[in-house]
């Protein structure tokens, strides 16, 4: 029972330095979220998937790009790394219907310098 | 856009029982999770409410009121493995959920 699985769990990126972060889930879940946690501020969403071949932005999407070309996996990217994109990001899947809730990854732990 | 409140710390003792407030104001609404998140790891789903009331699962309850925008998590029988951050997050549309800021719980022996 994977679940969730993102990769890298940690890295250490220069400024400007790019870098995709994937998430695969094996639930055959239609909806896919990437989240971003800081301290005092909660989970914030940075773009989401509604399906196969869709994307979406979300609350805070400047300087990410996203792509799912298949179901099962979503990837973010980071073009050009900045300091104020070190957090802890989290990937997320849901089936389409509205009372299941989102399952999580472990999380991967990104510090750019 | 969203606005989710909830107390950003609370501490009681093992054996104990605590309330964690979450109040919400939100331009729709289409139930209300919550999701407990141990430090350095996932969040992971507690309970879902959408219509008002109290659904319990074992030592966890949670309570919705939609018409004040508000719910509660009680945890009951408080144990050392409970101190954790408690998110609160709403859905207010078919996707997406905007989360509270999590209420870290201390359980002291």
């Amino acid at each position: 029972n994977a679940g969730v699985t993102q990769t890298p769990k940690f890295r250490v990126l220069k400024t400007g330095q790019s870098m995709t972060l994937l998430c695969a889930q094996d639930m055959n879940h239609e909806y896919m979220y990437w989240y971003r946690q800081d301290p005092g501020m909660g989970l914030r969403l940075i773009h989401y998937s509604v399906g196969e071949g869709t994307t979406a932005k979300g609350e805070v999407p400047d300087g990410y790009n996203v792509s799912r070309l298949k179901k099962q996996n979503f990837l973010l990217g980071l073009e050009s790394a900045a300091p104020s994109q070190t957090s802890v990001y989290f990937c997320a899947s849901s089936p389409g219907q509205t009372s299941q809730p989102q399952h999580f990854g472990d999380g991967t732990r990104l510090s750019i310098l | 856009g969203q606005n989710i409140d909830q107390p950003t710390e609370m501490t009681a003792t093992e054996g104990a029982i605590v309330q964690i407030n979450c109040t919400y104001q939100t331009s729709g609404f289409n139930g209300l999770f919550w999701y407990q998140q141990h430090a350095g790891e996932a969040p992971t789903f507690l309970s879902y409410n959408v219509l008002d009331g109290l659904e319990e699962k074992g030592r966890f309850s949670s309570f919705l009121s939609r018409s004040k925008g508000y719910s509660y998590l009680l945890l009951k029988e408080l144990q050392m493995k409970d101190s954790a951050s408690y998110l609160c997050a709403v859905r207010d549309g078919d996707y997406k959920l905007s989360f509270g800021a999590g209420t870290t719980v201390t359980v002291r022996a």
